[in-house]
C-alpha cells in the first residue's frame, strides 16, 4: 500500500523531555510537511521541507526540530522548549512542482503532557 | 493576512437529506482551493480542488463549488450517510511563487443522524 505512516498514534511526554515523532511516505514525495492542530483552530505549519537534507520553519516551529535525511522520512522531535506541545500533530506530502500539490496527510499523532 | 473563514462551525442533520458548507477566502493571490474531510483522530483526506478556472468539481455525493469573484466556496454533500459525519476543512493556497502558501479553515464539524 502507498501512503503515508505516522507512529506511535499516541504519545506521552514529561515534563523536560524531548519526543520524536516518526512520519514515512512511499509515495516518492518530495515535499513534506508537519502541522499542527488544536481545537477550534486550522492546521498550523511547523516545518516543511522541499527536499533531501533541506527544510524551513513555518509559522509556529519554536520548541519543534526536524531533519530530511532520506526522501521517505521526515521526523518531528517536540523539545523541552515548547511549552504547549499537547496537540494533534499531522504530517503530509505531496508532489513538489509547480501546479495543485495536493497534499496527502498521514493519520496523526496525539502528544499528551504528563 | 491571508484568511479561510468555514460556516457553520457544526451542524447537525438527518440522515438522507442534503446540507451545504460554506466557506469565505481572503488569500491573494489565489491559486486553488481544495476541500478535505477529516474524520475523528484521522488525517484529513482531499475531496476536491478547483483553480481559478474551475467553477464546480464533483466526488460522488459531493459537490464543491467556486466564486473567484467574491471569493467564496460551497460544499454540497446530497443525500447524507452516516459515514459523512466528520469535520470538513476549506484549505485555499496562495501563488506567491516559491513555497505555496496554505491557509487551512478552522472546519466545519457534521453529523448525520439516524
Amino acid at each position: 500500500d502507498g501512503g503515508i505512516t505516522q507512529s506511535p498514534k499516541y504519545l506521552f511526554r514529561k515534563e523536560g523531555q524531548n519526543v520524536t515523532l516518526s512520519c514515512e511516505q512511499n509515495l516518492n514525495h518530495d515535499a513534506m510537511y508537519w502541522y499542527r492542530q488544536d481545537p477550534g483552530q486550522g492546521l498550523r505549519l511547523i516545518y516543511y521541507s522541499q527536499i533531501v537534507n533541506d527544510f524551513q520553519k513555518g509559522d509556529i516551529a519554536e520548541g519543534y526540530s526536524v531533519s530530511r535525511e532520506k526522501k521517505e522520512s521526515f521526523p518531528l522531535t517536540v523539545t523541552s522548549a515548547q511549552k504547549n506541545p499537547t496537540a494533534f500533530y499531522l504530517c503530509a506530502s505531496s508532489i513538489n512542482r509547480e501546479g495543485l500539490k495536493t497534499q496527502y496527510f498521514g493519520p496523526g499523532t496525539r502528544l499528551l503532557v504528563l | 493576512k491571508n484568511q479561510v473563514e468555514q460556516s457553520p462551525q457544526s451542524l447537525i442533520i438527518l440522515e438522507g437529506k442534503n446540507c451545504t458548507l460554506q466557506c469565505n477566502y481572503t488569500v491573494s493571490p489565489f491559486s486553488n482551493l481544495r476541500w478535505y474531510k477529516q474524520d475523528t483522530g484521522r488525517g484529513p483526506v482531499s475531496l476536491t480542488i478547483m483553480t481559478f478556472s474551475e467553477n464546480t468539481k464533483s466526488n460522488g455525493r459531493y459537490t464543491a463549488t467556486l466564486d473567484a469573484d467574491t471569493k467564496q466556496s460551497s460544499l454540497h454533500i446530497t443525500a447524507s450517510q452516516l459515514s459523512d459525519s466528520a469535520s470538513y476543512i476549506c484549505v485555499v493556497t496562495d501563488n506567491s511563487g516559491g513555497y505555496q502558501k496554505v491557509t487551512f479553515g478552522t472546519g466545519t464539524k457534521l453529523q448525520v443522524i439516524p
